[in-house]
């Protein structure tokens, strides 16, 4: 059983390359996420998508882009990649009702994938 | 934007102690998880509570949602080098995009 699954696991880049980190899921479910784990400061929410077609900005979505072209697929693009985007990042994803209630999705996270930019 | 703040940032206790962890806002949450996070792993969820006052209780660890919704506590007792780890709170959005806020986390190190 996958669940989610990132690659790379590892990666250096030099100041201004570009890179995609890959995320895929296999449970169906309909929302997906992006964050970033730096020390000591938990998890930061980059983008998100709430279906195929469909994306939005979360907290810190500045020099990153995503696409949802399938409910599967949730690549983060980095372009022109800075030193403050060395970090760990990690995909998730849940199911979750898309009208009423609380949120109680679980969230099933990938492996990370560890970023350094030199 | 709503804030977790998570207490103690970093805890080492000898195994069989007891500890609490601490997780405050002053938003209100609909719903409040914890998930633990070993060294090299995505976190995993440990409980969702969703009723101010709910008491949830995991083997050896309880979880506390409050009254008001705006904090909770996770309480380990009898601690062993299993528990060892990350303990990251994350707290429910009641908008149409049911995000999740993250806490910065505690990191446990329980010596044997």
């Amino acid at each position: 059983n996958a669940g989610v699954t990132q690659t790379p696991k590892f990666r250096i880049l030099k100041i201004g390359q570009s890179m995609t980190l890959q995320c895929a899921q296999d449970m169906n479910h309909n929302y997906m996420y992006w964050y970033r784990q730096d020390p000591g400061m938990g998890l930061k929410l980059i983008y998100y998508s709430v279906g195929a077609g469909i994306t939005d900005k979360g907290e810190v979505p500045n020099g990153y882009n995503v696409s949802r072209s399938t409910t599967e697929d949730f690549p983060l693009r980095l372009e022109l990649a800075a030193p403050s985007q060395t970090s760990v990042y990690f995909c998730a994803s849940s199911y979750s009702l898309l009208a009423g209630g609380p949120n109680t999705g679980e969230l099933f996270f990938g492996e990370g994938s560890r970023l350094t930019v030199l | 934007t709503q804030l977790l703040e998570q207490s103690p940032q970093f805890l080492s206790i000898q195994e069989g102690e007891n500890l609490t962890v601490y997780c405050n806002s002053s938003s209100v949450f609909s719903s409040l998880q914890w998930y633990r996070q070993e060294p090299g792993e995505g976190p995993v969820l440990l409980v969702t509570v969703v009723t101010g006052g709910e008491v949830k209780k995991l083997k050896r660890l309880t979880f506390q949602f409050g009254d008001a919704r705006k904090d909770s506590s996770l309480h380990i007792t009898a601690a062993q080098p299993g528990d060892t780890g990350l303990y990251l709170c994350a707290g429910g959005g009641t908008g149409s995009a049911r995000q999740l806020t993250f806490g910065s986390g505690t990191q446990l190190t329980v010596l044997p």
